[in-house]
């Protein structure tokens, strides 16, 4: 166990919906990561926070967007869903730019 | 640009023999580099991290790998396999010199560990 959050761990839903992912980082680390895993992307870095700010962006689409709290945890929202958007989505967490740990992901299929 | 190579989709070994997954890396500054192991249905673990000094880093479950700037290469090994390590490995890289933490992976090596 990771110390890493996520919810709901699977998730179905239709196109042009709009879903929340939730995520939790480990006790102490002020760092979040998004990440998206899918079979032809591989594993593509989406968005880091850090305590509260965003700090680095990487592939996510204008549909997507995320934050992290006061308390740390971070969400990210999928909006227009299409069908390509289905992937699993994983969060990690660090203390500030080191070794990242990864919660057990959140399946989204979209149909 | 931030860039990983892992040149490999898959590595067969029998257990008990060394096994190398290959990474290759392209940063524009000083290089973070990690290796993470994947198993079926779970999140990524971390398995080693080279930030600076001694070019061989040791990790986890008996893993280790070779820094090399010159060759811009960091190699994951084990001296001797075993069938429990049949995973998704990644090497990933983060550039030090931005003010984020923007980390690229490659697209992993599939290692098949034969009894």
């Amino acid at each position: 166990d990771s110390g890493v959050t996520q919810t709901p761990k699977h998730l179905i839903t239709a196109t042009g919906q709009r879903v929340t992912l939730r995520c939790s980082p480990r006790s102490g680390d002020l760092s979040v990561y998004w990440y998206q895993q899918s079979l032809d992307q591989g594993l593509q870095f989406l968005i880091q926070y850090y305590n509260g700010e965003e700090r680095a962006k990487g592939n996510i689409l204008e549909r997507f967007s995320a934050q992290q709290f006061p308390d740390l945890h971070s969400e990210l929202n999928l909006s227009s869903l299409e069908l390509g958007d289905s992937a699993l989505y994983f969060c990690a967490s660090s203390v500030y730019g080191d070794e990242q740990f990864f919660g057990p992901g959140t399946r989204l299929t979209v149909l | 640009a931030q860039s990983v190579a892992q040149p490999e989709d898959q590595v067969n070994v029998a257990e008990g023999n060394p096994l190398t997954v290959k990474c290759t890396y392209s940063v524009s500054g000083n290089p973070y580099l990690f290796w993470y192991v994947q198993y079926p249905n779970r999140g990524l673990q971390f398995l080693l991290k080279y930030i600076t000094g001694d070019n061989l880093v040791k990790g986890s479950y008996g893993f280790e790998a070779e820094f090399n700037k010159s060759q811009t290469s960091f190699h994951l090994k084990k001296p001797s396999a075993l069938v429990s390590d049949s995973a998704l490995y990644f090497c990933a890289v983060r550039d030090s010199d931005t003010g984020g933490f923007k980390t690229i992976f490659g697209a992993g090596t599939r290692l098949f560990v034969k009894a």
